[in-house]
């Protein structure tokens, strides 16, 4: 089985900014991991993914996150943030197997908020 | 391409009744899958389908089941619908044999 652990549940930043948001997880098998964005009132789309090779992936929107096998985390970062990258943030697992078809297990979410 | 379409958006129901939520997947997506939202209980994932069969199923009652189509449509069902039950439905799809999921807007269920 497998869990993830979103370690803030919010983040204020200021137009501009950097911001990292952090995602530990936990899983007896090797793992492909996602984070996804979700925006009020619709559904949830993918930023980005890990399933193999570099450890430091691009997604959309200028964000990108490294996997850390031996500390068991996915960070999400973006350099610069802007006023429309208010969202909650929700980081998945799924476990790599033939079992573990279509089956994402998520962390609590990050609501981030971006200030002018 | 079109994206993964859900209806209806909104439903209300009251306790007790029994609700059909659709799904339609990407083209060429052969696999459905099913995640309740909630404020206390976060993201939680309910079952999927693969060619008309169930592979996979989460820690859910009874009450909810599924189906998938040979068109790859799928619909979940609740019966004997509880007050906890108000959620935001989730379908998503993805290719056979791939860990990738793409979302659809949601059912917003609220059970009254």
């Amino acid at each position: 089985a497998q869990s993830v652990t979103q370690l803030d549940s919010q983040v204020p930043v200021f137009e501009e900014a950097p911001v990292e948001l952090r995602c530990n997880y936990s899983s007896s098998v090797s793992v492909y991991l996602f984070w996804y964005v979700q925006y009020p009132n619709q559904g949830l789309q993918l930023l980005l993914k890990y399933l193999s090779g570099s450890t430091l992936v691009k997604g959309i929107n200028g964000f990108e996150a490294e996997f850390n096998k031996s500390q068991t985390s996915f960070h999400l970062r973006k350099p610069s943030v802007h006023i429309s990258d208010t969202a909650e943030y929700f980081c998945a697992v799924s476990g790599a197997g033939g079992t573990s078809y279509g089956k994402l297990t998520f962390g609590q979410g990050t609501i981030l908020t971006v200030h002018p | 391409k079109a994206g993964v379409t859900q209806t209806p958006r909104y439903l209300i129901k009251t306790r007790g009744q029994q609700v059909t939520l659709s799904c339609s997947p990407i083209s060429g997506h052969r696999s459905v899958s099913w995640y309740q939202q909630t404020p206390g209980q976060g993201l939680q994932f309910l079952f999927e389908y693969f060619s008309e069969t169930q592979r996979n199923k989460g820690n859910f009652p009874g009450r909810f089941s599924g189906r998938q189509f040979s068109n790859s449509r799928s619909e979940m069902n609740v019966s004997t619908l509880e007050l906890g039950d108000s959620a935001l439905y989730l379908c998503a799809s993805s290719l056979a044999d791939s860990y990738e999921q793409y979302f659809g807007p949601g059912t917003r269920l609220t059970v009254t």
